[in-house]
């Protein structure tokens, strides 16, 4: 099978501008978590879909959102940029809402914020 | 709350020697531990995973992981390294989330250099 993916792979934005990533989760999973990882904070959980909704979602401003469609493949969007949102956004997809579900990563996506 | 510590953030460490990674967890209830590798600018591969069962976990490229209840540990370990194992390694653990499934709660990471 084939992994997750994430487009694009690199991008770079300015301050205020809003930016939209996508993720394609493995073949037949169904849920999709989001996490940034930075240099300061590390790794830190964003939100969680399962069916097209959001089923879960971390310690973030509003200013990050997602969703989900009906094939499973999600996108996020962080609007009005700020140069803390620049991080290593990745995305993991997994069977489906069972506490035993195991996460598998995409490469990820690189956003600089100028 | 839950919590993970990976207490050594450099390790350095001779090709063909031994290595072990430290990973300490706090969970109220049965941990589902995993550890994952990092190479620059990639993303996340699973290494290995513990539910339940055999506290000895063997995972890819030859690493392998022993859960001990009594110290919440879950160190990492291989006999002997190669210098393609030179990455980051995130011990993490599965938090029940009330919406369903599970969210990682990962450690800071430990670098790992290989000197040849």
């Amino acid at each position: 099978k084939a992994g997750v993916t994430q487009t694009p792979r690199y991008l770079i934005k300015t301050r205020g501008q809003q930016v939209t990533l996508s993720c394609s989760p493995i073949s037949g999973h169904r849920s999709v978590s989001w996490y940034q990882q930075t240099p300061g904070q590390g790794l830190q959980f964003l939100f969680e879909y399962f069916s097209e909704t959001q089923r879960n979602k971390g310690n973030f401003p509003g200013r990050f959102s997602g969703r989900q469609f009906s094939n499973s493949r999600s996108e996020m969007n962080v609007s009005t940029l700020e140069l803390g949102d620049s991080a290593l956004y990745l995305c993991a997809s997994s069977p489906g809402l069972k506490y035993t579900d195991t996460q598998y990563f995409g490469p990820g996506t690189r956003l600089t914020v100028l | 709350a839950q919590s993970v510590t990976q207490p050594d953030i450099h390790i350095t460490v001779s090709e063909g020697a031994s290595l072990e990674l430290r990973c300490n967890y706090s969970y109220g209830a049965t941990p589902y531990l995993f550890w994952y590798v990092q190479s620059p600018g990639q993303g996340l591969q699973l290494l290995l995973k513990y539910f339940s069962g055999d506290t000895l976990v063997q995972g890819i490229k030859g690493f392998e992981a022993e859960f001990k209840r009594s110290q919440s540990s879950f160190n990492l370990r291989k006999p002997s390294v190669h210098w393609s194992d030179a990455a980051e390694y995130f011990c993490a653990v599965a938090v029940i989330l009330t919406g369903g499934g599970n969210k990682l709660t990962f450690g800071t990471g430990t670098q790992l250099k290989v000197e040849l």
